[in-house]
């Protein structure tokens, strides 16, 4: 089936450490998209990118890396430098609904906990 | 950044009955997205609404682009003990250049369902 999977779905880290986490796609979608979840919150974007090897920030990527080297796969590295890592992220990609018009498919999500 | 406000922000109800919540915006939009989330998951969409005035249904569900173009709600009919989860409103703005870019997610209801 097609779809998004993102991995690991639990994440433990230690103060101090990077972490990478992984989305791939089989949707052949141009366009993928990193969004992080707390609680009580709308989800927020971190990362997007429209095509291979080109993405922009979005609105809270400091503490944030990206990489596009395929069109399939848009990992996430969570590094040291953000200060309150443990949330819920999703990686999401982008497809055109039955007017035209973008919508997002999204993955299961990955839970990041920092201890 | 735009700017959703989603109400209410939780709903307890019993089973069998009807549930709205709503969105709204400070700006124009041009396509309006609901998606539900189940705990641990991602986010799945249920409606998408692009021209002003639609009204759409899937099933028990209906949504409605605003007039204005400025909101959105969605309604749910005889609600059942699946339906518990976050319900997200997502917006598009109207703007020029590409249609890729960013939606703007509302802050979610979480709906519970006794049955």
């Amino acid at each position: 089936d097609g779809g998004i999977t993102q991995s690991p779905k639990y994440l433990f880290r230690k103060e101090g450490q990077n972490v990478t986490l992984s989305c791939e796609q089989n949707l052949n979608h141009d366009a993928m998209y990193w969004y992080r979840q707390d609680p009580g919150q709308g989800l927020r974007l971190i990362y997007y990118s429209q095509i291979v090897n080109d993405f922009q920030k979005g609105d809270i990527a400091e503490g944030y890396s990206v990489s596009r080297e395929k069109k399939e796969s848009f990992p996430l590295t969570v590094t040291s430098a953000q200060k309150n890592p443990t949330a819920f992220y999703l990686c999401a990609s982008e497809w055109k609904g039955a007017s035209g018009a973008n919508v997002l498919t999204f993955g299961a999500g990955s839970r990041l906990t920092v201890l | 950044g735009q700017q959703l406000n989603q109400s209410p922000q939780s709903m307890f109800i019993q089973e069998g009955e009807d549930v709205s919540m709503n969105c709204t915006s400070s700006s124009i939009f041009n396509t309006w997205l609901w998606y539900k989330q189940d705990p641990g998951e991602g986010p799945v969409l249920l409606i998408a609404l692009y021209k002003a005035g639609e009204l759409t249904s899937n099933g028990r569900l209906t949504a409605q682009f605003g007039i204005t173009r400025k909101d959105s709600f969605l309604n749910i009919s005889a609600s059942i003990p699946s339906d518990v989860g976050i319900y997200f409103c997502a917006g598009r703005p109207r703007a020029g250049g590409t249609s890729y870019g960013k939606l703007t997610f509302g802050q979610g209801t979480i709906l519970t369902v006794h049955p």
